[in-house]
């Protein structure tokens, strides 16, 4: 069983603020992802990193950004939240090895911004 | 353009039946394929998955299919409970070094007692 960590689990704020959303897992996984999920729709990847100090645009483009100086710690940074950032952001990793591209998610930050 | 279809958006099955969820998909470079359940608000949990090069993959009451030619897996739940009362993602992903997911849409299973 996977042991990955999302914070806050849902927040509400207003248009302008700076948030940062927390994900860390304690399985030393060297690969962590983060997506982005409306309701309704595919999760759609934003991010990604594959070790410290290396980061990844996903797909998806995202006016968010990420950083990984620790291993167990992917969080990542709106620095003006807009009304059109409202979603569900959900965090995963990885260990990658061959034949295991099981990715462990967290249980998610619901964001909404008035 | 999506590459992971999940055609059918949600699927009702009676207690006891077998529930089959479907899932195309268009990218010849996928060799892994995973089924993922989501409750509302929690994030995925892996469910099951599936190598090209198999065509078959079984875990208790869970039984993925692979038709390459058809580009084509389906997920088989049998028999189904309440529990399984979900929306299940199928996401493929390619070669090791490539493990990046994509998803299909999902589609929302409700078990009838």
């Amino acid at each position: 069983e996977a042991d990955i960590y999302q914070t806050p689990r849902y927040l509400v704020i207003g248009t302008g603020k700076k948030i940062t959303l927390e994900c860390s897992q304690t399985m030393g996984h060297d690969k962590m992802y983060w997506y982005q999920q409306d309701p309704g729709m595919e999760l759609h990847l934003i991010h990604y990193s594959y070790g410290v100090n290396s980061t990844e645009k996903g797909d998806l483009s995202s006016e968010s950004t990420v950083s990984r100086i620790r291993t167990e710690h992917f969080p990542l940074t709106l620095e003006s939240a807009r009304p059109s950032h409202t979603s569900q952001y959900l965090c995963a990793s990885t260990d990658g090895r061959a034949g295991g591209n099981i990715q462990y998610f967290g249980a998610g930050t619901r964001l909404s911004v008035l | 353009d999506q590459q992971v279809k999940q055609n059918s958006p949600s699927l009702s099955v009676q207690e006891g039946r077998i529930s089959i969820l479907n899932c195309d998909y268009t990218n010849s470079m996928f060799d892994y394929f995973l089924w993922y359940k989501k409750y509302p608000a929690e994030g995925p949990t892996f469910l099951i998955s599936i190598s090209s090069i198999k065509d078959k993959n079984e875990d208790g009451r869970f039984t993925v299919f692979l038709n390459k030619s058809a580009k084509h897996l389906s997920l088989h739940i049998v028999p189904s409970q309440p529990g399984d009362s979900a929306v299940y993602f199928c996401a493929a992903s390619g070669n090791f070094g490539n493990e990046k997911l994509t998803f299909g849409t999902g589609t929302r299973l409700t078990i009838i007692p």
